[in-house]
């Protein structure tokens, strides 16, 4: 079964540090995604992104992030300058163009000390 | 509106007894209910969806119970074993929108 990969699975940056998340979706899916999920909580939206560029973003997708599918199959995000409090585990997902469901990557737990 | 409110937060269930989550929402123009299990440290996995044109869907041990007019929809597992313990998250997304997440369900199995 098509799978979303992610990588790398832990990243472990100094405050400050500008980190880079990639995930490879689906190869035919054309919607792609960022969720986070801060230990314990629930699983929340960061921005979708469709036909290479931004569709919808959250307010937690400040500044601080950028998206971009830089070769085609790659989607990649982007913080700038780490907080502590963007420690979280960061899923990507994609989705295809008909009526199946999102499919989510295993994840990157991004810690920042 | 955008929100889906899931319940109960957690929920300890006897091996092959009957677990039932629970979720609700405002937003009419949803039209695509998932559920998601998720095991520590992994990313949620789809488990079962739903769309309101069918009040009940079952694969296997899980089913989908939808009520468009109350607008509420509910996970069932029958015969609960220990290994279904985890995480259960209700969903809910209108077309191609970003998926709105419920806060979790902590489900246990217990022999």
């Amino acid at each position: 079964e098509p799978e979303v990969t992610q990588t790398p699975s832990h990243q472990v940056t100094q405050m400050g540090q500008e980190v880079i998340l990639r995930c490879v979706p689906i190869s035919n899916h054309l919607y792609f995604y960022w969720y986070r999920q801060i230990l314990g909580q629930k699983v929340e939206f960061l921005v979708s992104f469709y036909n290479n560029e931004i569709s919808e973003k959250s307010e937690i997708f400040d500044d601080q992030f950028s998206v971009e599918r830089p070769d085609g199959s790659n989607f990649t995000l982007k913080i700038r300058s780490t907080k502590l409090e963007d420690s979280a585990m960061y899923f990507c997902a994609s989705l295809d163009r008909g009526r199946g469901g999102y499919t989510f990557g295993s994840g990157t737990r991004l810690t920042v000390v | 509106q955008q929100q889906v409110k899931q319940s109960p937060q957690s929920l300890i269930v006897q091996k092959g007894g009957i677990s039932i989550i629970n979720c609700a929402y405002e937003n009419t123009a949803f039209d695509y209910f998932p559920w998601y299990q998720q095991f520590p440290g992994k990313g949620p996995a789809l488990l079962i969806a739903i769309r309101p044109d069918v009040s009940e869907k079952k694969e296997g041990r899980f089913t989908i119970s939808f009520n468009k007019s109350a607008k509420q929809f509910s996970l069932h597992i029958m015969d609960s074993q220990p290994g279904d313990s985890a995480t259960y998250f209700c969903a809910a997304a209108a077309g191609n929108t970003p998926l709105v997440f419920g806060k979790g369900t902590r489900l246990s199995v217990i022999a």
